[in-house]
């Protein structure tokens, strides 16, 4: 089955921490997505990942395809990177999205 | 510039009513394209998608539909809205080129 598996569900964090979203997926994927979903509801791209790691500003993104398994971090947090992280897998031309984190930065 | 144009970007309709819901996209060509529809507090579901004029898959069965009449237009429709249709609907597309993800504007629609 075409699963996208996105933890936690919530993440609060003081402004300059450190933070970590985790992404599963299954077998089979061509491609990874990270996304930024704003609360108008407006969504933007952040990373394609089909391997390794790639770098934007404070923002890191990996993936290791043994595992089936992505982050994205946030180095130095900052209250404007409060949003929703969602992870999105493409299987063959199926573009799947994970449930999305609920990220608030307290300043 | 590639872009992508959805609308309308509100909508209340009353249950029973169609529904017509379209995207398009500029500065590509033969993308794929997605509806989407997130209702209150929840995930982005896939509804359905295409990968070229008049083919559809369909992800969800339920009382919307969606075409592909131009290669860079994709419809969503209902010949009868219910309650549950409420929620927030999203097109993309994917480049193939690059494989980029580009999203429209978003449309809310409510049923009552």
């Amino acid at each position: 089955k075409n699963e996208v598996e996105q933890s936690p569900q919530n993440l609060t964090a003081q402004e300059g921490e450190f933070i970590t979203i985790n992404c599963s997926y299954s077998v089979g994927i061509s491609a990874l997505h990270w996304l930024q979903q704003h609360p108008g509801g407006g969504i933007v791209s952040l990373f394609m990942l089909s391997s390794g790691k790639k770098k934007h500003g404070r923002l890191i993104a990996t993936i290791n395809i043994q595992e089936k398994h992505s982050s994205l971090h946030i180095t130095a947090s900052h209250p404007r990177d409060s949003a929703v992280y969602i992870c999105a897998a493409l299987y063959g031309n199926k573009l799947v999205f994970g449930a999305g984190t609920i990220l608030r930065v307290k300043s | 510039s590639q872009t992508i144009h959805q609308w309308p970007a509100t909508l209340v309709q009353p249950v029973g009513s169609p529904l017509s819901l379209e995207c398009t996209v500029e500065g590509t060509s033969n993308p794929n394209l997605y509806w989407y529809r997130q209702a209150a507090g929840r995930g982005l579901q896939l509804l359905f998608y295409s990968v070229g004029i008049g083919q559809i898959s369909s992800e969800v069965p339920q009382n919307l539909s969606a075409s592909r009449p131009q290669d860079r237009q994709f419809i969503l429709s209902s010949k009868k809205l219910l309650l549950s249709d409420s929620g927030f609907y999203l097109c993309a597309w994917r480049a193939r080129l690059d494989g980029e993800l580009f999203f429209g504007e978003g449309s809310r629609l409510t049923v009552l």
